[in-house]
């Protein structure tokens, strides 16, 4: 299958820091990626789709300005938490759409563990 | 609205025992479904999806799903429970059009026990 990989997988910052997490898509090309995000023992909640050359469309409640995301290219998206505070500290989880699946079928990457402190 | 809901949050068996974890769908057209598990602090591991076709669709791991559009579910199981399948279990929906994400349950927790 499809493979997506997320750097960093952990990462730990200070508060009022930035951090940046890429989602590559390493075997195939994705017009579209989804971030998600999992809190400790919850589900996982959309963020953001991102679709490659235009604005990211924000889920509800989702701060645009604070999280940052960029989908430069069809294999790269990357998910800026700008000024982090220890409420940001979350399990992210990007996914990419394969671009000729006719089921547009989503692939996950293994996720990024940002602790802020 | 639309939603996912997997109404048990925490389930134990016996090893060895038979599974079956909920899960049902308020969708105005059949989506295509996802079962995922995921292990403490890992990333999630399809164990199946269904599209069209056969109800009844086989997994890894010895899973299966049988989708009921009657009843607007899509139950996973298995017939013999190993200790480890101990996990976090996520049913997951995508309504059938193009653009839109997958749509995640709140999750099953399943303990094993010996």
């Amino acid at each position: 299958g499809a493979v997506v990989s997320q750097h960093p997988s952990w990462v730990i910052c200070k508060s009022g820091t930035s951090v940046k997490i890429e989602c590559r898509s390493l075997d195939f090309q994705a017009t579209t990626m989804f971030w998600y995000r999992q809190f400790p023992k919850q589900s996982l909640m959309l963020m953001a789709t991102s679709n490659e050359g235009s604005k990211a469309t924000y889920e509800q409640g989702v701060e645009k300005d604070k999280f940052l995301i960029n989908h430069a290219s069809l294999t790269l998206s990357t998910l800026t938490v700008t000024s982090a505070h220890p409420e940001d500290s979350s399990f992210y989880i990007c996914s990419a759409r394969v671009l000729e699946s006719s089921y547009n079928e989503q692939f996950f990457g293994p996720g990024t563990r940002l602790t802020v402190l | 609205a639309q939603s996912v809901t997997q109404p048990d949050i925490h389930i134990t068996v016996s090893e060895g025992a038979s599974l079956e974890l909920r899960c049902n769908y308020s969708y105005g057209a059949t989506p295509y479904l996802f079962w995922y598990v995921q292990s403490p602090g890992q990333g999630l591991q399809l164990l199946l999806k269904y599209f069209s076709g056969d109800t009844l669709v086989q997994g890894i791991k010895g899973f299966e799903a049988e989708f009921k559009r009657s009843q607007s579910s899509f139950n996973l199981r298995k017939p013999s429970v190993h200790w480890s399948d101990a996990a976090e279990y996520f049913c997951a929906v995508r309504p059938n059009q193009a653009g839109t994400a997958l749509i995640f349950g709140k999750g099953t927790t399943l303990s094993v026990s010996s």
